[in-house]
């Protein structure tokens, strides 16, 4: 099947400084991507998503780059505070087809050191 | 208030044993799923209902039964557990099936099969 990857399964940061947590897909037909962040304890919490209509998305503190030449995706988290650390998720899917066939990547761990 | 609640939040017990996860969302969704996260985090769809109708089922074992008595409601029964069912499972719920829908994740429960 289809599968989402990440380049870096850790990811060390000095509070304050900024981030950025890569994603590789492979489903060229994914016309939309998500980002969860998880907590320790918790469910996965959706923080931005972005079309493929789009190369960029702010939010509040991040911003998400989409490369559908490469099949990349990237989180970028600016001024990182110790509420960030958490894993981190892209998804992709074919819209077409529902939530039924969201695919998660396999995560990267982002740890702030104060 | 919790929007996606699951219990229990911790679930030791023995192989062969059977055992049920209850979930239930306030906040009026029409779709709900379950899925199920590994020791290496990998989030993988199981389960998927809309309005209290099997929409999927991801070539989960028939040991699992999902069950929706309302569509505020998904509950999880597994039928002679094995070891490899050990895992967090995840309830979330989203307004619809459309791919752009933001899904909202119960906080799982840890399931430990001894």
């Amino acid at each position: 099947g289809e599968s989402v990857g990440l380049h870096l399964p850790t990811l060390s940061v000095q509070e304050g400084d900024n981030s950025i947590i890569n994603c590789a897909y492979s489903n060229s037909a994914s016309d939309y991507f998500i980002w969860y962040k998880q907590e320790s304890g918790k469910g996965p919490q959706f923080i931005i998503d972005i079309r493929s209509n789009m190369d960029k998305r702010q939010g509040q503190r991040v911003t998400v780059l989409l490369n559908k030449t490469v099949k990349h995706l990237s989180l970028q988290i600016a001024a990182t505070q110790p509420g960030d650390s958490a894993v981190y998720f892209c998804a992709e899917i074919e819209s077409k087809f529902g939530n039924e066939k969201l695919t998660f990547g396999t995560g990267t761990r982002l740890t702030i050191i104060p | 208030d919790t929007a996606v609640s699951q219990t229990p939040k911790y679930l030791v017990t023995q192989m062969g044993n059977d055992k049920s996860i209850k979930c239930e969302q306030n906040l009026g969704h029409d779709t709900m799923y379950w899925y199920k996260q590994d020791s290496k985090k990998f989030l993988k769809i199981m389960f998927s209902y809309n309005n209290k109708e099997l929409i999927i089922n991801e070539t989960v074992p028939n040991r699992f039964s999902p069950k929706s008595p309302d569509k505020a409601h998904l509950n999880l029964h597994i039928n002679s557990l094995e070891l490899g069912d050990s895992a967090v499972y995840f309830c979330a719920s989203s307004q619809e099936r459309a791919g752009t829908e933001k899904l909202f994740f119960g906080s799982g429960t840890q399931l430990s099969v001894l």
